[in-house]
């Protein structure tokens, strides 16, 4: 059973729209991180937040924003979307860096 | 070239067969390794969490790490068409990262 939510899981959206895709954890944990995962590619990491107040950007260049004012809320927000955001979109908690990742099931983001 | 290097299949046993799967690395600072089996539609769900080097069981499956070759391998012995899935390998570095690599997922396929 995922102890990690994500809402929605699938979201079909026209050009220019604001989105906001919602993770929540009820593991306490302080790491959270979003993914955006495409058929046959690695996972690349948009965003993480180390603790409440603090996150960072990833490794993959992003035009979507997070927030964390609470341990376990990690929302994920677009302001314009685009075609090119068309993927999968994964959220996952860690206790701690290099311990296991959990991952939500994910939210399935079509842009048309 | 990638830092992670998994064969992306589609592999296909018959039910009962003992299935390899292997990830390469180039990166010698990895000291954590994971497997992940991910079904259609879902999140990633961890199967195994390794540290360093040497083997580790859990049930039918058994992780194996060497990092001498740069090599880590996940067996499932008794395969289950259950088991068809894409299995994802990720690894990080030893000293407090937020980076996980990830392969690309190897897809399987288990034959009744």
């Amino acid at each position: 059973e995922a102890d990690i939510y994500q809402t929605p899981r699938y979201l079909v959206i026209g050009t220019g729209k604001k989105i906001t895709l919602e993770c929540s954890q009820t593991m306490g944990h302080d790491k959270m991180y979003w993914y955006q995962q495409d058929p046959g590619m690695e996972l690349h990491l948009i965003h993480y937040s180390y603790g409440v107040n603090s996150t960072e950007k990833g490794d993959l260049s992003s035009e979507s924003t997070v927030s964390r004012i609470r341990t376990e809320h990690f929302p994920l927000t677009l302001e314009s979307a685009r075609p090119s955001h068309t993927s999968q979109y994964l959220c996952a908690s860690s206790y701690a860096y290099n311990s296991p990742l959990h991952f939500g099931n994910g939210t399935r983001l079509t842009v048309t | 070239q990638k830092e992670v290097e998994q064969d992306p299949g589609p592999l296909s046993v018959p039910e009962g067969a003992i299935v390899s799967l292997n990830c390469t690395y180039s990166n010698s600072a990895f000291q954590y390794f994971m497997w992940y089996r991910q079904y259609s539609r879902k999140g990633p769900e961890l199967l195994m969490y390794t540290y360093s080097s040497g083997n580790k069981e859990d049930g039918r499956f058994t992780a194996q790490v060497d990092k001498s070759s740069k090599y880590i391998s996940l067996f499932i012995r008794d395969s289950q068409p259950s088991d068809s899935a894409t299995y994802l390998c990720a690894m990080s570095a030893s000293s407090g990262t937020y980076k996980y690599i990830f392969g690309t997922g190897t897809r399987l396929k288990v034959l009744a």
